[in-house]
């Protein structure tokens, strides 16, 4: 079956460093893969996309791009903020013949961030 | 702004109430979906449906059941509460038709206690 996973959290770091949170999936078919992030005592909202092999998502100075041949789509930022502290979770869309699965999303375990100033 | 509303943040419940909780969206979405979710494990999908009066089993249906009289309205009903049912839940709605991208839009949440 479909399945994300996620690099184990939680995460700590100082302002200004770089962040990498690891996701990699297990799907059939071709799935559209999304991080979503969950600000303390909200919803999850998206952060950005990528619906085909090789396509980038950024939003907001974070970065991923969709690799086939690893299966991943692991999260990038440059230069994190006090601000990006949250949990991001890494999830897929799942897709099969006929249009049944209505677009269900499969979500990875999340991955709390923190960032000192 | 675009909503998914969850009319309760907090609730109290003790074991074997029925609990029920709401959830309505003003977007015209076509499809709810009802997650919960637990420390380490993510989001889990309960039940969705695509269409009024509609529903599909997700992956944890058990102990949980789910009504959609209205387009709007998706409420998921807990017959009979237990403790390992306590939990955030999370209430979405998309209007993904086949095609594209998927996005959902969440509601802030319901964070149910079972004593």
């Amino acid at each position: 079956g479909n399945s994300v996973t996620q690099m184990e959290g939680p995460v700590t770091l100082s302002e200004e460093a770089f962040l990498t949170i690891n996701c990699t999936y297990t799907a059939t078919g071709y799935p559209s893969l999304f991080w979503y992030v969950q600000y303390p005592g909200e919803g999850l909202q998206l952060l950005l996309k990528a619906t085909k092999a090789d396509d980038k998502g950024s939003n907001k100075g974070f970065e991923a791009t969709y690799r086939k041949e690893t299966t991943s789509f692991h999260l990038e930022k440059g230069s994190v903020q006090v601000s990006d502290s949250a949990v991001y979770f890494c999830a897929l869309s799942h897709t099969n013949a006929g249009g049944t699965s209505y677009g269900k999303l499969t979500f990875g375990q999340g991955t709390i961030l923190t960032v000192h100033p | 702004d675009v909503k998914v509303t969850q009319s309760s943040r907090y609730l109290v419940k003790r074991t074997g109430e029925k609990v029920f909780l709401e959830c309505v969206q003003d977007m015209d979405h076509e499809n709810m979906f009802w997650y919960r979710q637990d420390p380490g494990l993510g989001l889990r999908l309960i039940y969705f449906s695509y269409d009024v009066k509609m529903k599909e089993k997700g992956d944890i249906p058990e102990g949980y059941s789910v009504s959609r009289e209205k387009k709007e309205r998706f409420s998921l009903i807990l017959e009979s509460a237990s403790t390992n049912q306590t939990s955030m839940y999370l209430c979405a709605s998309s209007d993904w038709r086949g095609s594209g991208a998927n996005v959902l839009t969440f509601g802030a949440g319901s964070r149910l206690t079972v004593l």
